[in-house]
């Protein structure tokens, strides 16, 4: 069975501190996609990044970086130097064929 | 614009009564997907379609329907709305494992 823990239902960082999101995977295939994307106030899904189940680089975007860890099943999401306009829920989600995996989600606020 | 276009955005029903949320997409993506989204349980697959003339059940299936007729379109059917059908409703549409989201359709029923 396939399953995406995020155990961090919600988060308060003040403004500029580093946040690091967390989420756990479960999946017995071997190919996979793992994603994350934000959702804002205005309840749109923003796509933030896809990975493959082959490609374990880490990856750095801006203020944003994922790191991947088959080894621990785990595909952590940190903002460094986290702003107001980053507080969102984020969602970890795992693909596997044709079903897409949610996970609960993550709240994010950022104080200013 | 390319993209997903979910109508409506909004929708209050009476239990019992039946509506068909639209989904159509512009970027011939063969699979498509509907999702609900509710509180403390991210997005859960409702159906989902490979291609025209080609549906599947996803998570929670029940109590909704969907046909796909053309790679465009993939409407979702609600045939007697329940209070348990109040949720967030996202369409979406994938090429090669990059899904694009549609804007969501909140339908209360009551």
């Amino acid at each position: 069975a396939q399953k995406v823990t995020q155990a961090q239902t919600e988060i308060s960082v003040v403004e500029k501190e580093d946040v690091t999101l967390d989420c756990v995977y479960e999946t017995r295939d071997t190919t996979y996609y793992l994603f994350w994307y934000k959702q804002p106030p205005s309840g749109e899904l923003v796509f933030l990044i896809r990975r493959n189940s082959f490609d374990e680089q880490n990856e750095i975007s801006g203020r944003y970086s994922w790191n991947f860890q088959k080894s621990t099943s785990s595909f952590n999401f940190t903002i460094t130097a986290s702003q107001v306009v980053d507080s969102a829920v984020y969602f970890c989600a795992l693909s596997v064929g044709n079903q897409f995996y949610f996970g609960t989600g993550t709240s994010l606020t950022v104080i200013p | 614009n390319a993209g997903v276009t979910q109508t409506p955005k909004f929708q209050v029903l009476k239990t019992g009564q039946s509506m068909t949320l639209q989904c159509a997409q512009d970027m011939n993506h063969e699979y498509m997907s509907w999702y609900r989204q509710d509180p403390g349980m991210g997005l859960r697959l409702i159906h989902y379609s490979v291609g025209a003339g080609i549906t599947d059940q996803g998570e929670v299936p029940n109590g909704y329907n969907v046909s796909r007729s053309t790679t465009e379109d993939f409407p979702l059917r609600l045939l007697s709305a329940a209070p348990s059908q109040t949720s967030v409703y996202f369409c979406a549409s994938r090429r090669i494992y990059g899904y694009t989201f549609g804007s969501g359709t909140r339908l209360t029923v009551v």
